[in-house]
């Protein structure tokens, strides 16, 4: 059984510019759910996809957003980067959107400066 | 305003001391709290998830304890490999897990 992977792992941005990050889903998960985590933080949710539709959304404005495809895969986009965005942005893959375990990648690290 | 709360924010401990970790939640129709461990660079590992009071869920030497107000998580002689950082997270009704900051813990051998 594949985990969840990834890419790229890190990622060094200019402010202003655009990013898109990818994650593969776990196995026979129809659910992906991202997550932004500061330093010394706990993870943030951003919004969650479930069959290719979003379902559910944290507070993160517009300029963050993603796409499911029909494998499952997901990528999160996030338009005119801030330093603020700088973070582990985390994909966490599950069964079915209201299961509690969630399966989570390794992060991919961007900085924005 | 749903919320989680851990205390300590760091635990250092010598191998083999017992200890507690804290998870304080306000939270509107809890559905579920969970116990993740995180490694440095690394996404977080599930461990436990708790649904009602009184529940009690154990793996090897962590055993998780819920409250309606706050959740343990009790380390039992723990090793070296045991130092993490361990966040805690709850599920109001819309499945939009919300998490702590997490308590970093240190064993020193």
């Amino acid at each position: 059984e594949t985990g969840v992977t990834q890419s790229p792992t890190h990622l060094i941005k200019t402010r202003g510019q655009q990013v898109t990050l990818r994650c593969s889903s776990q196995s026979g998960h129809n659910t992906v759910s991202w997550y932004q985590q500061a330093l010394g933080q706990g993870p943030q949710f951003i919004f969650q996809y479930y069959r290719e539709e979003e379902n559910g959304r944290g507070n993160f404005p517009p300029r963050f957003s993603g796409l499911q495809f029909p494998n499952y895969s997901s990528e999160l986009n996030v338009n005119a980067l801030e330093l603020d965005d700088s973070a582990l942005y985390l994909c966490a893959s599950s069964v079915t959107s209201s299961s509690y375990e969630q399966y989570f990648g390794p992060g991919t690290r961007l900085t924005v400066t | 305003e749903d919320q989680v709360t851990q205390s300590p924010e760091a635990l250092r401990l010598q191998e083999g001391e017992s200890s507690s970790l804290n998870c304080s939640y306000t939270v509107s129709g809890l559905r579920g709290l969970f116990w993740y461990r995180q490694d440095p660079g690394k996404g977080p590992e599930f461990l436990f998830t708790l649904y009602s009071a009184g529940e009690e869920k154990e793996k090897e030497r962590l055993k998780a304890t819920l409250t309606k107000k706050e959740s343990f998580l009790h380390i039992t002689a723990p090793k070296p490999e045991d130092s993490a950082t361990y966040l805690c997270a709850v599920s109001p009704p819309n499945y939009q897990l919300i998490w702590g900051a997490g308590t970093k813990l240190i064993i020193k051998p």
